[in-house]
């Protein structure tokens, strides 16, 4: 079965601090590891995707750190704002199907100024 | 650049109604794939289309079902709607491979 999990599914954190949202996937046959911001009223927006072949992805305020062998990756957001108040989601894609995402539960998180 | 349009934005429909929604991707993506948001099952997969022609499906009943036209254009319908078809549906479209955009959604409510 393909799952991705997802933690925690809410987050506090201090304007200025460093937030931090986990995922692990069950199975290996996945090749794209996305995360999605999705404010209130809106779909989801892509922020910063990975490949199993990569270890780190930095884009900006954002990182995505990938460990294949304990099958997990995670999502940092460096001197967070209150403008990323928002519910993310990390996802999996399953090889040779590019057009199919699977979902984490989403984390809602809150930047308090 | 116009980004993926979804209408309607809200729908009421009744038990038992049958609806559609459309989708218009991003000039040029050719490939759009639809999921279903809910609370309770987060976001789930639907289905996903390319040239016309449906390359991957979720587990969803057979009343959900979907087609894409020449233009890239798509449109999902869901047949005899129950009550906990109420739901955010997102249409997405990309180019070439992964790095999918979402439309705003159609927030369909089952009464």
């Amino acid at each position: 079965q393909q799952q991705v999990k997802q933690s925690p599914q809410s987050l506090i954190v201090q304007k200025g601090g460093i937030s931090i949202i986990n995922c692990a996937y069950e199975n290996t046959a996945f090749d794209y590891f996305p995360w999605y911001q999705q404010f209130p009223g809106k779909g989801p927006a892509l922020l910063i995707a990975i490949r199993p072949d990569v270890s780190e992805k930095k884009e900006g305020r954002f990182t995505i750190s990938f460990n294949k062998s304990a099958k997990q990756f995670s999502l940092h957001i460096m001197d967070s704002q209150p403008g990323d108040s928002a519910t993310y989601f990390c996802a999996a894609s399953p090889k040779n199907q590019g057009g199919k995402l699977i979902f984490g539960q989403g984390t809602e998180l809150s930047v308090k100024p | 650049k116009a980004g993926v349009t979804q209408t309607p934005r809200y729908l009421i429909k009744t038990r038992g109604q049958q609806v559609t929604l459309s989708c218009s991707p991003i000039s040029g993506h050719r490939s759009v794939s639809w999921y279903q948001q809910t609370p309770g099952q987060g976001l789930q997969f639907l289905f996903e289309y390319f040239s016309e022609t449906q390359r991957n499906k979720g587990n969803f009943p057979g009343r959900f079902s979907g087609r894409q036209f020449s233009n890239s254009r798509s449109e999902m319908n869901v047949s005899t709607l129950e009550l906990g078809d109420s739901a955010l549906y997102l249409c997405a479209s990309r180019r070439g491979d992964y790095g999918y955009t979402f439309g705003s959604g159609t927030r369909l409510t089952v009464v």
